[in-house]
Order: structure tokens, then C-alpha cells, then sequence
């Protein structure tokens, strides 16, 4: 079946630096990805959606400078946090549109911002 | 307004007893309909979807959903559960006419407990 992984599945980060997050359709090419963010007992939020070989589209209130997304091929989609802060700790998870609008989710990243 | 509705966030119940998680949606087109299961720390992982047809729908673990339009329900259910369905569930609903880049919209999810 259609496998996404998503790397690393955790990170500790100091305040002030970078990480990036990487989201790899395994067996399958993924023109469009999207990444959500999900808070602690709650559902998912969507960040953006990534599609290969143009800009993402952010949704209302998600910083683009913050959060760079970038989906150079049809299988990789990068989310990398920038400057990041204690309040961009999260649990982020990305998802790949596969087959027949299924959607195939990585098992996430828990980032944490010291 | 589109929306989905999990009107349960937390249900326990006993292994080897039914369940019936619960989802109303809103939406103004057909809509293309999805349970999710999420186990602590990890992604989701697709149960079943329902796009036309039999409004009786099988998934993977032994779970099974019916679609009803005249309710906007699309109910998850399985006879008899099992510890390892403990997990938080989400149900989502999509449009077939949207365009490529279709976006779900998620409900907040169930929590399940199962008793031993």
C-alpha cells in the first residue's frame, strides 16, 4: 500500500534555531501533500498544502515566513520551522493524496522548542 | 457552513462489546466521506470512505460505516471491539468537485477506551 514517511518523528530544538521536517511518498508520486499541525487531544489542523513545483498555499493565519514549505519533487515535501519558538511546539503531521483521493499520513514529527 | 461533527469526544466501552462512533456533516455537494484512526503519537491511517454506491461501506480491522444523506451521518461501527481499537478517530468529509487540491474537513475526534 501507499507508504509515507515522515522524518525525524521527533526533535528538540533550541529557541531561536531552524528545523526542517521532511515528508516522502515511498511508493508513490504525490503532486500534492499537505502539512497540519495538531495540538494535544485535539484534531487536525491544516497548515498548508504543498504541490510540486509551485508555491504552497497557507491557510488564514498560518505565517509563510515561519513555516517554509517546499515540494521540489513527487515525492518529498519539506516544512521547515523557522526562528522557531517554545509556542511552535506541536506535533506536525504531513499526508499525501495517493489514489482515488485517499489520503496516506506520515506518523508525524513532535517538535519540541527549548 | 461545511462542517463535521463528532458528537462524542470520549467513549469507553468493554472488549468484546458493540460500538458506534457518531459523525453528522454539513456540506453543500456530494460529499465524499472518511474515518480516520490515530494511535497515540503517530499519523492516521485510513478505516474507510465512502464516494457513491453502497451506502454500506467495509474498512479494514473489521469496521464497517453507513452513509445516510437524509441524516447527514456517516456512523462507524464495529460488532465487537478489541483493546487494540483504543485510538482516537476521526471522521472527514470531502468534495468531488473542489478541483485537485481538495481539502478535508475534520471533525474533532473521538477518544475510545476500552475496558479489558
Amino acid at each position: 500500500g501507499a507508504v509515507v514517511s515522515q522524518h525525524p518523528s521527533w526533535v528538540i530544538c533550541k529557541s531561536g534555531t531552524s528545523v526542517k521536517i521532511e515528508c516522502r511518498s515511498l511508493d508513490f508520486q504525490a503532486t500534492t501533500m499537505f502539512w497540519y499541525r495538531q495540538f494535544p487531544k485535539q484534531s487536525l489542523m491544516l497548515m498548508a498544502t504543498s504541490n510540486e513545483g509551485s508555491k504552497a498555499t497557507y491557510e488564514q493565519g498560518v505565517e509563510k515566513d515561519k513555516f517554509l514549505i517546499n515540494h521540489a519533487s513527487l515525492t518529498l515535501s519539506t516544512l521547515t520551522v523557522t526562528s522557531a519558538h517554545p509556542e511552535d511546539s506541536s506535533f506536525y503531521i504531513c499526508s499525501a493524496r495517493g489514489y482515488v483521493m485517499s489520503l496516506h499520513f506520515g506518523n508525524g514529527t513532535r517538535l519540541t522548542v527549548t | 457552513a461545511q462542517s463535521v461533527t463528532q458528537p462524542d469526544i470520549h467513549i469507553t466501552v468493554s472488549e468484546g462489546a458493540s460500538l458506534e462512533l457518531r459523525c453528522n456533516y454539513s456540506y453543500g455537494a456530494t460529499p465524499y466521506l472518511f474515518w480516520y484512526v490515530q494511535s497515540p503519537g503517530q499519523g492516521l491511517q485510513l478505516l474507510l470512505k465512502y464516494f457513491s454506491g453502497d451506502t454500506l461501506v467495509q474498512g479494514i480491522k473489521g469496521f464497517e460505516a453507513e452513509f445516510k444523506r437524509s441524516q447527514s451521518s456517516f456512523n462507524l461501527r464495529k460488532p465487537s471491539v478489541h483493546w487494540s481499537d483504543a485510538a482516537e478517530y476521526f471522521c472527514a468529509v470531502g468534495g468531488g468537485n473542489a478541483g485537485n487540491n481538495r481539502k478535508l474537513i475534520w471533525g474533532l475526534g473521538t477518544s475510545l477506551a476500552v475496558n479489558p
